[in-house]
C-alpha cells in the first residue's frame, strides 16, 4: 500500500513548465521523498529525491513543504519526451521497499 | 541506459512450472532488489540482496526465492507458477549506503504463465 497519493493524469505543453503534485500526509520524518518516471516498456528511472529541502538536478526540482506531508516535482521544460508515468514514492525503513502507487501520466503535447 | 541487464526479456510458461530471471547490476553497485509491477500498476517490491544474503521482502509467499553472486549479479526464481504471476519483473540495483540510495533499475523480464 502506497504512502502517497497523486492525480491520475495531468497534461502539458511543450517547453512549459510541468508540476506535478503528491500528498504523503503519513510521511515519518526520517522518510524521503523520490520520485521515478516509467516510459512505456521500460523500467522507471530515477529522477530525483529529498528529506526536507528543496532539490534541484539536471532533470528536475522538488520542493517540499515545510510539514513534509506534499511535494512537487517540477520539470523546468517539459518536451514530448518528458511523456511518461511519473511516481512519487516514500521508501519504507532501511531496505529498498519503495511504495509505488499507479503514479500520474504526464502528457506533454505540442 | 543504466547498466543493467536482466534476461530474458520475454518468457512464457505455464501454470505449475518454475522460473529463473537473471540480473546483472551496475558496475559498483552491491545491493539488488526485484521488483513485480502488474499491468497498469506501479511495482512492487519483492525483496532486496545485500551481501548475497535477502534483507527485506515484501509481501510475497515463500515461492518466490533469490539469489546474489560474489559479483552481485542476483537470480529470481518463481516455483509453482500461477497465472497471478503474469507480470513484467524488474530488478534494480544501487549502492547500499543508508536512506539516499537511487535505484537504477533494468528494463525488466515479460513472464507470461499460461
Amino acid at each position: 500500500d502506497a504512502k502517497t497519493t497523486q492525480p491520475p493524469s495531468m497534461d502539458c505543453a511543450e517547453g512549459r513548465a510541468a508540476n506535478l503534485p503528491c500528498n504523503h500526509s503519513t510521511i515519518s520524518g526520517n522518510e524521503y521523498v523520490y520520485w521515478y518516471r516509467q516510459i512505456h516498456s521500460q523500467g522507471p528511472q530515477y529522477i530525483i529525491h529529498g528529506l526536507k529541502n528543496n532539490e534541484t538536478n539536471e532533470m528536475a526540482s522538488l520542493i517540499i513543504t515545510e510539514d513534509r506531508k506534499s511535494s512537487t516535482l517540477i520539470l523546468p521544460h517539459a518536451t514530448l519526451r518528458d511523456t511518461a508515468v511519473y511516481y512519487c514514492i516514500v521508501r519504507v525503513g532501511l531496505n529498498n521497499d519503495m511504495r509505488f502507487g499507479a503514479g500520474t501520466r504526464l502528457t506533454v503535447k505540442p | 541506459e543504466t547498466g543493467v541487464t536482466q534476461s530474458p526479456t520475454h518468457l512464457i510458461k505455464t501454470r505449475g512450472q518454475q522460473v529463473t530471471l537473471r540480473c546483472s547490476s551496475q558496475s559498483g553497485h552491491n545491493t539488488v532488489s526485484w521488483y513485480q509491477q502488474a499491468l497498469g500498476q506501479g511495482p512492487q517490491f519483492i525483496f532486496q540482496y545485500y551481501r548475497e544474503e535477502e534483507n527485506g521482502r515484501g509481501n510475497f509467499p515463500p515461492r518466490f526465492s533469490g539469489l546474489q553472486f560474489p559479483n552481485y549479479s542476483s537470480e529470481l526464481n518463481v516455483n509453482a507458477l500461477e497465472l497471478d504471476d503474469s507480470a513484467l519483473y524488474l530488478c534494480a540495483s544501487s549502492l547500499y549506503g543508508g536512506r539516499g540510495e537511487k535505484l537504477f533499475f533494468g528494463s525488466g523480464t515479460q513472464l507470461s504463465v499460461l
